[in-house]
């Protein structure tokens, strides 16, 4: 079955800053990569997703890339902000056809933005 | 607004009892999902549902048992046969049978007495 790799499993950095985090994922199969940010005590929130047939996709201050050749997958945060500091997860599914929306989720990265 | 409540947000079980966690969506959604998240780790899937009256185990569903009456509801019931049933858990929906889970609830966070 599909395995996720997340790290790093902590990440701090200075308001302003960018911040990375970076997924491996085994399964050549899989070929949507969801990111997930989750606050304290709630549900995740679906941030940014990417398919296998683009290679990136921004969306205002966060973007995603996709290595398909190496399987891996990063979550670029540009110009944080305090309220960025979350957990993140990205995951990776096969998507569409019979599949039953299946997803496998990465460890989860703690980010926190110091003002 | 739409969306996807749980309840209750804490809840605690004596050793041997079962126990169920409701979970309702107002968003139309065929599918919906149960997931279970231990600390420092990600998210396992323990059962789903594509359609009413229509549910698969996912990777973890030994100890859970679940069904899909309704459209707008998705019980679990975590069963006595679960050792370690200490967790947070999520529920979440997708718009279309095979699509990716799209939203998920505040989840419910089950402890042992």
């Amino acid at each position: 079955g599909e395995n996720v790799e997340q790290h790093p499993s902590t990440l701090s950095v200075q308001e302003g800053d960018s911040a990375v985090i970076k997924c491996t994922y085994s399964d050549s199969a899989s070929n949507y990569f969801p990111w997930y940010k989750q606050e304290l005590g709630k549900g995740p929130q679906l941030i940014i997703d990417i398919r296998s047939n683009v290679g990136e996709k921004k969306d205002q201050r966060i973007a995603v890339t996709l290595n398909k050749t190496a399987k891996h997958f990063s979550l670029h945060i540009t110009e944080t902000q305090p309220e960025d500091s979350a957990v993140y997860f990205c995951a990776a599914s096969i998507a569409g056809g019979t599949s039953y929306g299946k997803l496998t989720f990465g460890q989860g990265t703690i980010l926190t933005v110091h003002p | 607004d739409g969306g996807i409540t749980q309840s209750p947000k804490y809840l605690f079980r004596k050793e041997g009892q079962n126990v169920t966690l409701s979970c309702e969506q107002n968003l139309n959604h065929d599918a919906m999902y149960w997931y279970r998240q231990d600390p420092g780790q990600g998210l396992r899937l323990i059962y789903y549902s594509q359609i009413v009256n229509d549910f698969q185990k996912g990777d973890i569903a030994e100890g859970y048992s679940v069904s899909r009456e309704k459209k707008e509801s998705f019980p679990l019931t975590v069963t006595s046969a679960q050792k370690n049933p200490t967790a947070f858990y999520l529920c979440a929906s997708s718009i279309l049978q095979g699509d990716q889970p799209q939203h998920f609830g505040d989840g419910t966070r089950l402890s042992i007495l």
